[in-house]
């Protein structure tokens, strides 16, 4: 079992909230990820990280940002929530290379009113 | 841009019933093809992975195969139980080692 961590598991939150989701691993993992998966929808990669200091942007445009200071965590911060956030965002990590499996954490389900 | 479809959105079967899960994709430009998971109110577990240069994968009762020229794979589950009910999502690996995601198939094994 994989040990990648997330918290909230759930939250709701009123409109222009600042939030941070947080996530964190325990296996080392060089490379992180942030997905965002809409009911019924596939999941999309909003950003992910190389390592500590590196951060991208995925395919999908996302208004949050992440920071990667740690080996072993990647939060991502939505400055000013708006209802349209409201999604559920799963986060993974990978050992450093092309072909690795990615371990996802339970992700956290966000409504914003 | 990486399209992945998979077929059916749901399927539900009666338990003992071998079943096939069937992606495909429409860039055949990959690292690999992974199958995973997902239960509700939970993550995403990893099944199986098939790199770019394999053709099939296997894990117990799960059977993953990929023909990449096609830009299809199948997952194949023998003798279904009620533990196998879940939501199947299939991913490719392509561009710049992003996943690209299928809606998946909810499986409903019925006891």
């Amino acid at each position: 079992e994989a040990d990648i961590y997330q918290t909230p598991r759930y939250l709701v939150i009123g409109t222009g909230k600042k939030i941070t989701l947080e996530c964190s691993q325990t296996m080392g993992h060089d490379k992180m990820y942030w997905y965002q998966q809409d009911p019924g929808m596939e999941l999309h990669l909003i950003h992910y990280s190389y390592g500590v200091n590196s951060t991208e942007k995925g395919d999908l445009s996302s208004e949050s940002t992440v920071s990667r200071i740690r080996t072993e965590h990647f939060p991502l911060t939505l400055e000013s929530a708006r209802p349209s956030h409201t999604s559920q965002y799963l986060c993974a990590s990978s050992e450093f290379g092309a072909q690795e499996t990615q371990y996802f954490g339970p992700g956290t389900r966000l409504l914003v009113l | 841009k990486q399209e992945v479809t998979q077929i059916p959105a749901a399927l539900s079967v009666p338990e003992g019933e071998n079943l096939v899960l069937n992606c495909s994709f429409t860039d055949s430009a990959i690292y690999n093809l992974q199958w995973f998971r997902q239960d509700p109110g939970k993550g995403l577990t990893s099944l199986l992975l098939i790199q770019s240069s394999q053709r099939e994968q296997t894990s117990g009762r799960l059977n993953a195969s990929l023909d990449k020229s096609s830009g299809r794979s199948t997952l194949y589950i023998a003798a279904s139980q009620p533990g196998d009910s879940a939501t199947y999502l299939c991913a490719v690996m392509s561009g710049a080692n992003n996943l690209f995601f299928g809606t998946g198939t909810r499986l409903t094994v019925i006891p």
